[in-house]
């Protein structure tokens, strides 16, 4: 069965980092684009990065390119999420979910409070 | 980047009864290369990941009830649900993934 687990998610001061961690199971995890979403209390779904299933080519909105940085070690079928110069506005659940055509499978998510 | 536009905000609808939600592109999702409509539809139930319903605008994922359906084509779509059952009170999201994806602001379901 296909599982998606992230984990990482607390509470951090506005200016801190924190790194989100997504293990796969289930799947070729290799085989497939990974992408992180997140949805921020009360509110609608907001893509926020994707990488490429080698890895090589990384992709984020507009709102977090120089803050935060993908990644993925497809031996250990885990992404991640580094996330620097944390803001208020980041505060969501942070969902990983894998792509082929569209986002087919999501994770429980992870709460990433940021506040002081 | 994309909008993605829906109405209503919410709804309820009696059981067994026809729900209809909207959606609209800000531009054409409609590929010329594939002739498919780069358009999803997601349930999510509260406190819940989301789950997807439909892709290519009209194709239901593996295990999705009949009763779901997806239409339209271009910048104009819909999700239908023929006969709305009790465990299909959610908010509902249209996304294109045409480009850089984006989601639509989500219709809350409710009998």
């Amino acid at each position: 069965e296909v599982q998606l687990l992230e984990s990482g998610g607390s509470l951090v001061q506005p200016g801190g980092s924190l790194r989100l961690s997504c293990a796969a199971s289930g799947f070729a995890f290799s085989t497939y684009a990974m992408n992180w979403v997140r949805q921020a209390p009360g509110k609608g779904l907001e893509w926020v990065s994707a990488i490429s299933d080698d890895g090589n080519s990384p992709y984020y909105i507009d709102s977090v390119r120089g803050r935060f940085i993908i990644s993925r070690d497809n031996s250990r079928n885990t992404l991640y999420l580094q996330m620097n110069s944390l803001r208020a506005e980041d505060t969501a659940v942070y969902y990983c979910a894998r792509r082929k055509i569209h986002f087919d499978w999501w994770g429980q998510g992870t709460l990433v409070t940021v506040s002081s | 980047d994309i909008v993605m536009t829906q109405s209503p905000d919410s709804l309820a609808v009696s059981l067994g009864e026809r729900a209809t939600i909207n959606c609209k592109s800000s531009q054409s999702v409609l590929s010329t290369s594939n002739n498919k409509n780069f358009l999803a539809w997601y349930q999510q139930k509260p406190g819940q990941p989301p789950k997807a319903l439909i892709y290519w605008a009209s194709t239901r994922e593996s295990g999705v009830p009949e009763r779901f359906s997806g239409s339209g084509s271009g910048t104009d779509f819909t999700l239908t649900i023929s006969s709305l059952q009790a465990e299909d009170v959610a908010v509902y999201y249209c996304q294109q993934y045409y480009t850089t994806p984006t989601f639509g602001g989500g219709t809350k379901v409710q009998i």
